[in-house]
């Protein structure tokens, strides 16, 4: 298994341009999780999905819209890339979202917007 | 506010020596704490998960405690090894499912 499977690793953008993140977990996992990692600060929810066909806002939603494509795939885009928004991506994923369920991240993606 | 707050923010420690990190919240009600392991350029990986009837949980030469009163928490490493450099973090869940996650410890071992 391997687990959940993050692409790009590494991308650098200019202010204004789009792109999406991938990410795909092969757990079987219900609930999956969009986070973004500043220096200094602890992971922010950016978006979760707790289920497949749903989606909700997290802590930090603004300048990102998210897709749960299947039961597998959740992807993260940005519309319009701002240098506030150079940061690393992970991504996670849980059986559920009870409270003894582990999240699982993948290997994250190291965005720079300049 | 819910937060968690990890001290101290970096760490460095002689192969082989022991050290204690710690992590003071104000999330309430609290659900369970985790600690994570983060190796440079990688994901989380949980090390140990404590519920507020919990005391000490261990897994191999990590050990971590909490006091639910106090609303403290600490991890114990013991006999470190340089693969235990990395970043810990501390994370908290609330029953609401809300997680909280701290800043995290930055842990060099040195040779």
């Amino acid at each position: 298994n391997a687990g959940v499977t993050q692409t790009p690793k590494f991308q650098v953008l200019k202010t204004g341009q789009s792109m999406t993140l991938q990410c795909a977990q092969d757990m079987n996992h219900n609930s999956m999780y969009w986070y973004r990692q500043d220096p200094g600060m602890g992971l922010r929810l950016i978006y979760y999905s707790a289920s497949e066909g749903t989606t909700d806002k997290g802590e930090v939603p603004n300048g990102y819209n998210v897709s749960r494509l299947n039961k597998r795939e959740f992807s993260l885009r940005l519309e319009s890339a701002a240098p506030s928004q150079t940061s690393v991506y992970f991504c996670a994923s849980s059986a559920g979202q009870g409270r003894s369920y582990e999240q699982y991240f993948g290997p994250g993606t190291r965005l720079t917007v300049t | 506010k819910n937060q968690v707050e990890q001290s101290p923010q970096s760490l460095i420690i002689l192969e082989g020596k022991n050290c204690t990190l710690q992590c003071n919240y104000t999330v309430s009600p609290f659900s369970n704490l985790r600690w994570y392991k983060q190796d440079t350029g990688r994901g989380p990986v949980s090390l140990t998960i404590m519920t507020f009837s919990e005391n000490t949980k261990s897994n191999g030469r990590y050990t971590a405690t909490l006091d639910a009163d106090t609303k403290q928490s600490s991890l114990h490493i013991t006999a470190s090894q340089l693969s235990d450099s990395a970043s810990y973090i501390c994370v908290v869940k609330a029953p609401s499912f809300k997680t909280i996650f701290g800043a995290g410890t930055r842990l060099f071992v040195k040779a």
